[in-house]
């Protein structure tokens, strides 16, 4: 069975501090897909990145970068220089092949202070 | 360019009243459709995805139901709410390459 397990459920920061935020995984599969996803206070769940399992290099999109360790089972994700717009709950979410559906973790709920 | 969209966005209902939430996606065929809950603080679970119309797979049982009368139309049901059925409803599609889930905007459902 697939997991994805966030053990941050809550996370504080002063606004252009670092975070990280941590997503550890368990899968059977060889091959599979991994995600985050925003979701601010509307609801609306935003799409931020998605990863192949062959694909371990590290990710870099503005402030935002991913880590994807195969070893350890873990996709962190990583804001700079945090801004109160970042203040959101993140979800982490694997995949499997064949259009198999997503398994999400709980989320962590970020707010980033002014 | 393909776009997603569920109704109703907020919904209170009584207990033992009937649910109908609509899901319709605009600028694909065949998608993959899943039905997802978000209950209040907590983090999202899979009642129910369709590879095709007619085909539903759910993943919790329960007193909810699904259906896929068109390629891109996706309903939600019940016959009888629980109060147990409050929470943050979202539709989402995929496509057959295996990439990224879409969300609509989602259907807030309290049930008193």
């Amino acid at each position: 069975a697939q997991k994805v397990t966030q053990a941050q459920t809550e996370i504080s920061v002063v606004e252009k501090e670092d975070v990280t935020l941590d997503c550890v995984y368990e899968t059977r599969d060889t091959t599979y897909y991994l995600f985050w996803y925003k979701q601010p206070p509307s609801g609306e769940l935003v799409f931020l990145i998605r990863r192949n399992s062959f694909d371990e290099q590290n990710e870099i999109s503005g402030r935002y970068s991913w880590n994807f360790q195969k070893s350890t089972s873990s996709f962190n994700f990583t804001i700079t220089a945090s801004q109160v717009v970042d203040s959101a709950v993140y979800f982490c979410a694997l995949s499997g092949l064949q259009n198999t559906p997503l398994v999400f973790g709980k989320g962590t709920r970020l707010s980033v202070i002014a | 360019s393909q776009t997603i969209h569920q109704w109703p966005a907020t919904l209170v209902q009584p207990v033992g009243s009937p649910l109908s939430l609509e899901c319709t996606v605009e600028g694909t065929s065949n998608p993959n459709l899943y039905w997802y809950r978000q209950a209040a603080g907590r983090g999202l679970q899979l009642l129910f995805y369709s590879v095709g119309i007619g085909q539903i797979s759910s993943e919790v049982p329960q007193n909810l139901s699904a259906s896929r009368p068109q390629d891109r139309q996706f309903i939600l049901s019940s016959k009888k709410l629980l109060l147990s059925d409050s929470g943050f409803y979202l539709c989402a599609w995929r496509d057959y390459r295996d990439g990224e889930l879409f969300f609509g905007e989602g259907s807030r459902l309290t049930v008193l």
